[in-house]
């Protein structure tokens, strides 16, 4: 039962086009969820977070936004550059005792063509 | 600088040998996580450590053994019992109640 879902597990954009990708989650206890990107053979990077009493939160070229009604989070990428190729995970975080626990979705490869 | 590190990257493993994989971080981090990535499947918890001597079952826990001795170290067993034990595996720590989690580079096991 995979509580976070990433149904696109491929997307290609055009350098400079804004680059769209969507995670939907189904435990309404998740209050806090993230982005990382990662490259081949490398562990992930950090890249955005937002909490569940915000519907947006920008950094630079990155914006996630969240529609709780809709268990729905998406990242915005614009302008999409060609190393923005990478793929890219939701995650989604609930407290578990005195730390919490990221439950993450499948990916997105996004391959920026320029 | 601070970080957590993976050895090996690359890792071979005849069938039937059991193997260790390392893990340390000097950020100071209480809690410890181990993943696998298969293609098309993400990232399956494995194991997890909140504090030093304890350890926790993740999803896919069965075929693999951990230890946390020390706060910086977290090694992760890879049994003869795991039945499919090629994957790139990933190390992961953080702060008590922190948001999110630190990686290693991870190490890639190979069953030849």
């Amino acid at each position: 039962d995979q509580q976070v879902k990433q149904n696109s597990p491929s997307l290609s954009v055009q350098e400079g086009r804004i680059s769209i990708l969507n995670c939907d989650y189904t435990n309404s206890m998740f209050d806090y969820f993230l982005w990382y990107k990662k490259y081949p053979a490398e562990g992930p990077t950090f890249l955005i977070s937002i909490s569940s009493i915000k519907d947006k939160n920008e950094d630079g070229r990155f914006t996630v936004f969240l529609n709780k009604s809709a268990k729905h989070l998406s990242l915005h990428i614009v302008p999409s550059q060609p190393g923005d190729s990478a793929v890219y995970f939701c995650a989604a975080s609930v407290a578990s005792g005195s730390a919490r626990q990221l439950t993450f979705g499948s990916g997105t490869q996004l391959t920026v063509l320029p | 600088d601070g970080g957590i590190t993976q050895s090996p990257k690359y890792l071979f493993r005849k069938e039937g040998q059991n193997v260790t994989l390392s893990c340390e971080q000097n950020l100071n981090h209480d809690a410890m996580y181990w993943y696998r990535q298969d293609p098309g499947q993400g990232l399956r918890l494995i194991y997890y450590s909140q504090i030093v001597n304890d350890f926790q079952k993740g999803d896919i826990a069965e075929g693999y053994s951990v230890s946390r001795e020390k706060k910086e170290s977290f090694p992760l067993t890879v049994t003869s019992a795991q039945k499919n034990p090629t994957a790139f595996y990933l190390c992961a720590s953080s702060m008590d109640g922190s948001y999110g989690y630190t990686f290693g580079s991870g190490t890639r096991l190979t069953v030849v």
